[in-house]
């Protein structure tokens, strides 16, 4: 399966919002409810910041949430923060009987 | 408290086999799907493979069916991932990670492989 789509790079000034939004098809994140957001900062492994399109894990900050529209999901992040700066990763669950899961390509997040 | 911890960095010639591990605590290690991811330098996600340990069914990636062997020793809440015949394009951080319906709760520290002559 191909990998959903990113922007290479967004940016934002602190206190903004900004929205990371990747797309798929009707097979993964169309097709379920099963996308996941990841936060990476350089030399660290990721961190779950969403579950299931809109779910936030216990520990992570309000400020992040998840939305989807047909075959898109976005993340936004309010408020921003200069900590915000990282890659961000969405993560599909795939329809299949086959290999099932598979990362977007990964967005950088400067704040400006 | 839920850990993963993987082995350590490992420096290996091209041609050369490797396993890396990832030992699991504080869950139902039995209960959990656990995959390996890896993210060769400068670059993005990808996952390889997933194993369920209760049973050992075992999934991969088109990208990596072939090239890599993820396995578990129940016994010691270890899943294992082994690279055989090593490249150079094989250098790369492996992170495990704990997915539940593609969404990955717990990753283990990564593990920097590095393949050099």
């Amino acid at each position: 399966q191909s990998a959903p789509t990113q922007a290479a790079s967004v940016s934002g000034s602190p206190g903004q919002s900004v929205t990371i939004s990747c797309t798929g098809t009707s097979s993964d994140i169309g097709g379920n409810n099963f996308v996941s957001w990841y936060q990476q900062h350089p030399g660290r492994a990721p961190k779950l910041v969403i579950s299931e399109v809109r779910n936030r894990p216990s520990g992570v900050s309000h400020r992040f949430s998840g939305s989807k529209s047909g075959n898109t999901a976005s993340l936004t992040i309010a408020g921003l923060q200069a900590e915000d700066e990282a890659d961000y990763y969405c993560c599909a669950y795939v329809n299949t009987n086959g290999f099932d899961v598979v990362f977007g390509g990964g967005t950088k997040l400067t704040v400006l | 408290e839920v850990q993963l911890v993987q082995s350590g960095a490992e420096v290996k010639k091209p041609g050369e086999s490797l396993k890396i591990s990832c030992q699991a605590s504080g869950y139902i290690f039995t209960n959990f799907w656990i995959g390996w991811v890896r993210q060769m330098p400068g670059k993005g996600l990808e996952w390889m493979g997933l194993i369920f340990p209760a049973d050992s069914t075992t999934k991969y990636s088109p990208s990596f069916q072939g090239q890599v062997t993820v396995s578990v020793d129940t016994s010691l809440h270890t899943a294992y991932l082994q690279l055989s015949s090593l490249k150079a394009s094989d250098t790369a951080f492996y992170y495990c990670a704990r997915p539940t319906w593609g969404a990955a709760d717990y990753w283990g520290q990564g593990t920097l492989v590095t393949v050099s002559s």
